[in-house]
């Protein structure tokens, strides 16, 4: 069974860090894209960051390019998304997901919140 | 703010048929990309319930269809049931900004 766990979220001040990771089973984590996301009630779902199986291709939204970093560790099955610079714009609770074909999400974890606030 | 529109909300009875629209543009859906559909059980993550358009994950019931024409996209609940009450959410990749979403469809079942 594909599972994703998420997790290093919390409360953290304006201009702090965090960061998260993801810990991926049942597939073959070196093989996929894995893609973080974020939701928020006014906001709605939002991509934050793509990188591909090899960590050849990375992007990240306009919202978080400069701040946020996206790594994975292929040999133990995780993903990562180190977060600095944080603003209040950040809050919101945050999931890994795998990339299937045509770019589908097809696993989620089950998110981590982080919320920024001081 | 969200890429693809969709109506805030949707209701309908058991049993009933309603339809979820997804409405896109030239840089994402309109440019032939493919559109996934998931649901949302409040307090649980998404979980893809339609991908490319109109094909269905293994579990997904049939009662569940999706279609695409233009710069749109629609989802399709035959026969609605009480444990369909969820938000459900469009999504595509885009030329301009890799990836957007609908900002969601509460469906409620009278």
């Amino acid at each position: 069974e594909v599972q994703l766990a998420e997790s290093g979220g919390g409360l953290v001040k304006p201009g702090g860090s965090l960061s998260l990771s993801c810990a991926a089973s049942g597939f073959a984590f070196s093989s996929y894209n894995m893609n973080w996301l974020r939701q928020t009630p006014t906001k709605g779902l939002e991509w934050v960051a793509s990188i591909s199986s090899g960590q050849n291709y990375i992007y990240y939204a306009d919202s978080v390019k400069g701040r946020f970093t996206v790594s994975r560790d292929n040999a133990r099955g995780s993903l990562f998304l180190q977060m600095t610079s944080l603003r209040s714009e950040d809050s919101a609770v945050y999931y890994c997901a795998r990339v299937g074909g045509a770019g589908r999400y097809d696993s989620w974890g089950q998110g981590t919140q982080v919320t920024v606030s001081s | 703010q969200s890429e693809l529109t969709q109506p805030p909300s949707v209701s309908g009875a058991p049993g009933q048929r309603v339809t979820i629209s997804c409405t896109g543009t030239k840089s994402n859906i309109g440019a032939g990309f493919d559109v996934h559909w998931y649901q949302q059980i409040p307090g649980t993550a998404p979980k893809l319930l339609i991908y490319s358009n109109n094909n269905r994950p293994s579990g997904v019931p049939d009662r569940f269809s999706g279609s695409k024409s233009g710069t749109s996209a629609s989802l399709t609940i035959a026969g609605l049931q009480t444990e369909d009450e969820a938000i459900y959410y469009c999504h595509a990749h885009d030329d301009v900004v890799r990836v957007v979403f609908g900002g969601g469809t509460k469906v409620t079942v009278l």
